[in-house]
């Protein structure tokens, strides 16, 4: 079983490039979250979908855009990194109630 | 706004002994569902138990059980009889049944076992 598949796992940029990362799912659930993980942070959300068509903003969502492809792909664009995105990326996925979250195993950006 | 709070950012326990880490939470919903994840240094989460604001008793799995204080607002885990592998960072986390899709995650408490 793959669960949830996150690509890259590991992603260096400069300061103003883009790239997307990533993310699908192989468990039929509907919502989907992307995530970052920050020393003494814990998880913030960035953005999340709640069914196919449909995307919201979280905790932190400046300087992201999100595409919900499919059931089964979310991937998260970065349109111009900065620095301060330097982080631990999770893609999850929820099952219905009480819904806990499967994450992927976790994408880590350097932005120099 | 739902908030998680975890006031120990470490935690020491000798192998075999219980533990407990505190976890407390801020929520206006009068439904809502509190988990807690594990994420050794590997990196990846690990689901381990879960607790509905509407369950009468606490919730248990294996060594693993949650202490539920619904008047507190407190969601401790407690771990009985700590092994080395469960040397790790643990996280507390909420989500609010009535108020949208968002799970909440507190800072999360380091876990080391000693031998």
């Amino acid at each position: 079983n793959a669960g949830v598949t996150q690509t890259p796992k590991f992603q260096v940029l400069k300061t103003g490039q883009s790239m997307t990362l990533q993310c699908a799912q192989d468990m039929n659930h509907n919502s989907m979250y992307w995530y970052r993980q920050d020393p003494g942070m814990g998880l913030r959300l960035i953005y999340y979908s709640a069914s196919e068509g449909t995307t919201d903003k979280g905790e932190v969502p400046n300087g992201y855009n999100v595409s919900r492809l499919n059931k089964r792909e979310f991937s998260l664009r970065l349109e111009s990194a900065a620095p301060s995105q330097t982080s631990v990326y999770f893609c999850a996925s929820r099952t219905g109630f009480p819904g806990e979250l499967f994450f992927g195993e976790g994408s880590r950006l350097t932005v120099l | 706004a739902q908030k998680i709070t975890q006031t120990q950012p470490g935690m020491f326990v000798q192998e075999k002994e219980a533990v407990t880490l505190d976890c407390t939470y801020d929520t206006s919903d009068q439904s809502y569902g509190l988990f807690w994840y594990k994420q050794p240094s590997s990196g990846e989460m690990i689901f381990l138990i879960y607790q509905g604001s509407y369950d009468e008793q606490n919730a248990t799995e294996g060594r693993y059980s949650l202490n539920f204080q619904k008047a507190r607002k407190s969601a401790n885990l407690v771990i009985s009889a700590s092994q080395l592998g469960d040397s790790a960072m643990y996280f507390c986390a909420m989500r609010e049944f009535n108020y949208g899709q968002n799970f909440v995650f507190g800072p999360g408490t380091r876990l080391s076992v000693l031998p």
